[in-house]
């Protein structure tokens, strides 16, 4: 078993849309949790990062922790055409450390 | 505010050389680490360093090291050279060391391919 899991997609959804992203992790441990966006080519970009459980929201962007069920979302609401890309789900083993999921591919079709 | 920024950007190494990467962290930030992406393995760390000294490392070869110098600066080094390291290779710097909400920006990253 992997330590972060993504289902790899591709995600297809409509412009404006609700895109639902879903990423879950072996260690209860885990502390703290961050979503990355990859565009082709382009290094990871941060999106959010959420350590509580609950919801934490930052414009159309809804990063939702579940410990108890080691689940982490992330949820875009009105979804662009440019939210397409790679969003990497990654969870904190120390400092700087990070463990990566695979990556889930979302496609916005205008 | 300039990000991390990383040299070069893309290279082009034989089987059996050696590679230098540099990277410059935010300013202020004190962490630096690098990761190495590939289609099959994605991203992976490689090490982590604060305040010059390698604080955390993955499961990667010995040809694979770094430094990390006074100004933060880091550099890491890719020995005998094969050709599965062909990777993008990014460097992170971030402003703590412990803590949640340690946030971690990655810099453009470094395409090494090796023919």
């Amino acid at each position: 078993q992997k330590e972060v899991e993504q289902n790899s997609g591709p995600l297809s959804v409509p412009e404006g849309a609700i895109a639902s992203l879903n990423c879950t992790y072996s260690d209860r441990g885990s502390q703290s949790f961050f979503w990355y966006r990859q565009y082709s080519g382009k290094s990871p970009e941060l999106i959010m990062f959420i350590y509580s459980n609950g919801d934490k929201e930052d414009g159309r962007f809804t990063a939702q922790l579940n410990k108890a069920s080691q689940y982490v979302s992330l949820l875009i609401r009105d979804s662009q055409p440019s939210d397409s890309a790679t969003y990497l789900c990654a969870v904190s083993k120390g400092a700087q450390k990070l463990v990566f999921g695979q990556g889930t591919r979302l496609t916005i079709n205008p | 505010k300039a990000g991390v920024t990383q040299t070069p950007r893309y290279l082009i190494k034989t089987r059996g050389q050696q590679v230098t990467l540099s990277c410059s962290p935010i300013s202020g930030h004190r962490s630096v680490s690098w990761y190495q992406q590939t289609p099959g393995q994605g991203l992976q760390f490689l090490f982590e360093y604060f305040s010059e000294t390698q604080r955390n490392k993955g499961n990667f070869p010995g040809r694979f090291s770094g430094r990390q110098f006074s100004n933060s600066r880091s550099e890491m080094n890719v020995s005998t050279l094969e050709l599965g390291d062909s990777a993008l290779y990014l460097c992170a710097s971030s402003l703590w060391t412990t803590g949640s909400g340690n946030t971690i920006y990655f810099g453009e990253g470094s395409w090494l391919t090796v023919v």
